[in-house]
C-alpha cells in the first residue's frame, strides 16, 4: 500500500531533550517536506526536499534541523525542543510537483 | 510572499444543498493549486489538484476551478452529506522552477447536517 508514516504518532517530551521524528515514504518520491499546524495558525511549512541531499527552509525552520540521505526517509529532529514547539506535525511526499501525500501527523507535547 | 485565504472560515448546511468554498492568493504566478479534506485529528487527504494551465477538475461530486489571473480557486460541493463534514483545505504552489514550498489557507471547517 502506498503511504507516509510518521513515528512517534504521540509524544510527550521535556523541554532540552533532542528528539528525532521519522518519516518514510513507499512511493519514490522526489519531494519531501515537513508542517506543523496549530490553532489559529494553520499549517506551515518547516522543511521541504526536492531530493536526496537537497534541503530547504520553510516558513519556520528555527529550532528545527532536517537530513535526507535516502529518497525514502525525512526525519526531523529537533535538537533542543521548547514549549513552543508542542505541535501537530505532518509529513508529505510527492511526485515532483505533483499531488502532495501527507502521513497521519505526529502530536507533540513539550513540558 | 504568497498569502491564501479561504472564506468562508465555517459553514453548516443541511444535507443535500450544493455548496462553494472559496480559496484565494495574492501571487496568481502559481505551478498548481490542491485542494485537501481533513477530519479532525487526522492528516490531510487530497481531493483534486489543478495545474496553472488548466480551469477546473472533477472527481466525482466535487469540482475545483481556477482563476489564476484573478487570484481565485472555488470547491464546488454537488449534493453534500453528512460525511462531507470536515475541514477543507486549499494550497497553492509556485512557480518558476515548481519549488515544493507550499502555502496552506486557514480552511474551512464544514458541517452537513442530516
Amino acid at each position: 500500500e502506498a503511504q507516509v508514516t510518521q513515528n512517534p504518532r504521540y509524544l510527550i517530551t521535556v523541554t532540552g531533550k533532542k528528539l528525532t521524528v521519522t518519516c518514510s515514504q513507499n512511493m519514490n518520491h522526489e519531494y519531501m517536506s515537513w508542517y506543523r499546524q496549530d490553532p489559529g495558525l494553520g499549517l506551515r511549512q518547516i522543511y521541504y526536499s526536492m531530493n536526496v541531499e537537497v534541503t530547504d527552509k520553510g516558513d519556520v525552520p528555527e529550532g528545527y534541523k532536517v537530513s535526507r540521505k535516502e529518497k525514502r526517509n525525512f526525519p526531523l529532529i529537533l535538537e533542543s525542543p521548547s514549549p513552543n514547539q508542542t505541535s501537530l506535525y505532518f509529513c508529505a511526499s510527492s511526485r515532483n510537483a505533483d499531488t502532495q501525500y501527507f502521513g497521519p501527523g505526529t502530536r507533540l507535547t513539550v513540558l | 510572499k504568497q498569502e491564501v485565504t479561504q472564506i468562508p472560515a465555517a459553514l453548516s448546511v443541511p444535507e443535500g444543498e450544493n455548496l462553494v468554498l472559496n480559496c484565494s492568493f495574492t501571487d496568481s504566478a502559481i505551478y498548481n493549486l490542491q485542494w485537501f479534506r481533513q477530519d479532525p485529528g487526522k492528516g490531510l487527504t487530497s481531493l483534486l489538484l489543478i495545474q496553472s494551465s488548466q480551469r477546473e477538475q472533477t472527481s466525482g461530486r466535487l469540482n475545483a476551478s481556477l482563476d489564476k489571473s484573478s487570484g481565485r480557486s472555488t470547491l464546488y460541493i454537488a449534493a453534500s452529506q453528512p460525511g462531507d463534514s470536515a475541514t477543507y483545505l486549499c494550497a497553492v504552489r509556485p512557480g518558476g522552477n515548481a519549488g515544493n514550498m507550499l502555502t496552506f489557507g486557514g480552511g474551512t471547517r464544514l458541517m452537513v447536517k442530516p
